[in-house]
């Protein structure tokens, strides 16, 4: 069955200083992998997506990922923060083919960002 | 492109009604929505998944007679939440997708806030 780990339920960071999320995940072929934002009462904002090709994605806000298939892995990145950036993050991994393409999401990393 | 709403965005009601949420797909048609339901501090679980003209796929735990589904046309689903009860207090976000979007994307709305009383 198809999972996905955030090892890291709260992560702070002082803003200016680089930023890297881990996000892990067990499925049998290589999977699609989305990164969310979310913050406080609001809906989700796509931040980057891997479907294939280069392994390192690009996204919006000045974020990266770059999927590790022999790690199981898709960590997000960012070089400097920004307090703007303070929100939760949510890995998410879709399966491949099929009638359906459901999204399983890890339990989220809330980030907080100091001055 | 493939803006998603959902309506309304807060809601309160009183233990025993019944609410409807409905979530739009405002520039493609969608032939796939899904329903996920999330605690505070929590992550997303997926509750229902809604083919257009088909009766909706529940995942397991979660009760079809509870959360009712409907996925009328290409632009829109409802959720109803029949007798509310104050556990059933969540945010609610739907997703939109349509088979012609690259690998199936979902596009989500910005979810709704169910307070019951």
């Amino acid at each position: 069955a198809q999972s996905v780990t955030q090892p890291d339920i709260h992560i702070t960071v002082s803003e200016g200083a680089s930023l890297e999320l881990r996000c892990n995940y067990s499925y049998g072929a290589t999977p699609y992998l989305f990164w969310y934002v979310q913050s406080p009462g609001q809906g989700l904002q796509l931040l980057l997506k891997y479907f294939s090709g280069d392994t390192l994605v690009q996204g919006i806000k000045g974020f990266e990922a770059e999927f590790k298939r022999s790690q199981s892995s898709f960590n997000l990145r960012k070089p400097s923060v920004h307090w703007s950036d303070a929100a939760e993050y949510f890995c998410a991994v879709g399966a491949r083919g099929g009638a359906t393409n459901k999204l399983i999401f890890g339990t989220g990393t809330l980030l907080a960002v100091q001055p | 492109g493939a803006v998603v709403s959902q309506h309304p965005s807060r809601v309160i009601c009183k233990s025993g009604t019944s609410v409807k949420i409905e979530c739009r797909s405002l520039d493609f048609q969608a032939t796939t929505m899904f329903w996920y339901r999330q605690f505070p501090k929590k992550s997303l679980m997926l509750m229902a998944t809604s083919n257009e003209g088909s009766k909706a796929t529940y995942e397991q735990g979660v009760e079809k007679d509870k959360f009712l589904i409907n996925h009328a046309s290409l632009t829109l689903s409802t959720l109803t939440v029949t007798s509310a009860h104050p556990e059933d207090s969540s945010f609610y976000i739907c997703s939109a997708s349509n088979a012609s979007h690259a690998y199936n994307e979902q596009f989500f709305g910005p979810g709704t806030r169910l307070t019951v009383l």
